[in-house]
């Protein structure tokens, strides 16, 4: 079984600063790692992924992640943030060979501020 | 491509209905899953259907029910409808390697 550590439920910061979303995970087995955007009322949008090869990962909308094996984690980061960023940031993992069926964090919530 | 399309994206039902929702996935897509979202639970996982069948399920009572028609399209079922059932429910479609795309879901508000 797989689970998913979202460490910041909201995550404020001012436009044009830098962002790190925290995720950690859990698995006794290999996995794929995503993350997902999700603005009001409205499903979730893939940013990017890590499936194999170079543990960092860039996405749309300027962002980027980089996988730790050895720290389980994969934060999620943005070096200039617009207001238009302001959503929700789910963490996934989906087990490789598996069901393929992702498990999913509880999110974070980023609010831009201008 | 056309992405996921999910129909219809508002309903307000009354306690004691049920209602269907549906599903239509990317074309070649044959892994359908559906989601449920609330702001308490998070997103928690209803299914997946592949090819017709049902191949996972998550921890929902039986009132909550699937199905997948030989095109893919997939509908869900809630009988007996709760307060607790508003919410966002999502489906996703995905190929392989635990890439899934979703709609952009159908909120449920139980009266």
């Amino acid at each position: 079984a797989q689970s998913v550590t979202q460490l910041d439920s909201q995550v404020p910061v001012f436009e044009e600063a830098p962002v790190e979303l925290r995720c950690n995970y859990s698995s006794s087995v290999s996995v794929y790692l995503f993350w997902y955007v999700q603005y009001p009322n409205q499903g979730l949008q893939l940013l990017l992924k890590y499936l194999s090869g170079s543990t960092l990962v860039k996405g749309i909308n300027g962002f980027e992640a980089e996988f730790n094996k050895s720290q389980t984690s994969f934060h999620l980061r943005k070096p200039s943030v617009h207001i238009s960023d302001t959503a929700e940031y789910f963490c996934a993992v989906s087990p490789i060979g598996g069901s393929y069926i992702p498990t999913f964090g509880r999110g974070t919530s980023l609010i831009v501020h201008p | 491509k056309a992405g996921v399309t999910q129909t219809p994206r508002y309903l307000i039902k009354t306690r004691g209905q049920q209602v269907t929702l549906s599903c239509s996935p990317i074309s070649g897509h044959r892994s359908v899953s559906w989601y449920q979202q609330t702001p308490g639970q998070g997103l928690q996982f209803l299914f997946e259907y592949f090819s017709e069948t049902q191949r996972n399920k998550g921890n929902f009572p039986g009132r909550f029910s699937g199905r997948q028609f030989s095109n893919s399209r997939s509908e869900m079922n809630v009988s007996t409808l709760e307060l607790g059932d508003s919410a966002l429910y999502l489906c996703a479609s995905s190929l392989d390697q635990g890439l899934a795309f979703f709609g952009q879901g159908t909120r449920l508000t139980v009266v």
